[in-house]
C-alpha cells in the first residue's frame, strides 16, 4: 500500500495566520482526500483533490478558508487560512489504496 | 439522521471474550465498507474492508454485512489487551462532483480488560 508523508506533525499558530499542511505520497495516486478530526471526534472531509482540476469542497467548507493545490500526481498541500480557535484540530490527508483508503500521520494544529 | 451510525461506547470486554462493534448507513447505493483502527494520538489504520453480502474472515477479525438492513459489523475473537482503541466504520458513497469519498461514522471505543 502507499505510503504518506504529511508534515509538519504539529505546530502551534497565533489566529489570524495561515498554516499549510504538505502530504507527499510514495506512488502517482489520482486523488487525494483532506480530512479533519476535531477533539473527541471523528474524521469529516473537506474536500477531495484531482490532480489538473480544481478540489472538490464538502458541505461547510470553502476554498478561501481551506485553498488546496494539486501540482502532480504525488504531492498535495491543504492550507488553512485566517485562523481562528475553532479550526484547533488534527488535519490528515488520505489516499486510496487496493483495498480502502491509507492516511498520513496527521497534522495536530493549535490556534491560540 | 446521520449517515454513518455507530453506537460510541466505550464497549468493555474481559480479555479472551469475542467484541461485536456495529455500524448501521443510510445511503442505499453506497458498494464498500470498511473498519478502520485508531489508537489514540494516531491516524486511522485499515483492519477489514468488505464489499458483499455476508461474512469475511482475516485472523480474529470477522466483518458482516448486511446491504438490505444496511448493517456492518465488526467481530473481534480472542480481544486482547492490544485490541482497545477506537474502531471506525466507513461507508464509500460518491460527492457532488461526482468522485467516490469516504464517510466515517463516530467511532466505538473499546476497551479490553485484563
Amino acid at each position: 500500500s502507499a505510503v504518506i508523508s504529511q508534515k509538519p506533525s504539529r505546530d502551534i499558530c497565533q489566529r489570524g495566520t495561515s498554516l499549510t499542511i504538505q502530504c507527499q505520497v510514495d506512488s502517482q495516486v489520482t486523488m487525494m482526500f483532506w480530512y479533519r478530526q476535531q477533539p473527541g471526534q471523528s474524521l469529516t472531509l473537506i474536500a477531495t483533490a484531482n490532480q489538473g482540476s480544481e478540489a472538490t469542497y464538502e458541505s461547510g467548507f470553502v476554498i478561501d478558508k481551506f485553498p488546496i493545490s494539486r501540482p502532480n500526481l504525488t504531492f498535495s498541500t491543504l492550507t488553512v487560512s485566517n485562523m481562528s480557535p475553532e479550526d484547533s484540530s488534527i488535519y490528515l490527508c488520505s489516499v486510496q489504496t487496493g483495498n480502502g483508503y491509507t492516511f498520513g500521520s496527521g497534522t495536530r494544529l493549535t490556534v491560540v | 439522521q446521520k449517515e454513518v451510525e455507530q453506537n460510541s461506547g466505550p464497549l468493555s470486554v474481559p480479555e479472551g471474550a469475542i467484541a461485536s462493534l456495529n455500524c448501521t448507513y443510510s445511503d442505499r447505493v453506497s458498494q464498500s465498507f470498511f473498519w478502520y483502527r485508531q489508537y489514540s494520538g494516531k491516524s486511522p489504520e485499515l483492519i477489514m474492508s468488505i464489499y458483499s453480502n455476508g461474512d469475511k474472515e482475516d485472523g480474529r477479525f470477522t466483518a458482516q454485512l448486511n446491504k438490505a438492513s444496511q448493517y456492518v459489523s465488526l467481530l473481534i475473537r480472542d480481544s486482547q489487551p492490544s485490541d482497545s482503541a477506537t474502531y471506525l466504520c466507513a461507508v464509500n458513497s460518491r460527492n457532488s462532483g461526482g468522485y467516490q469519498k469516504v464517510t466515517f461514522g463516530t467511532g466505538t471505543k473499546l476497551q479490553v480488560i485484563p
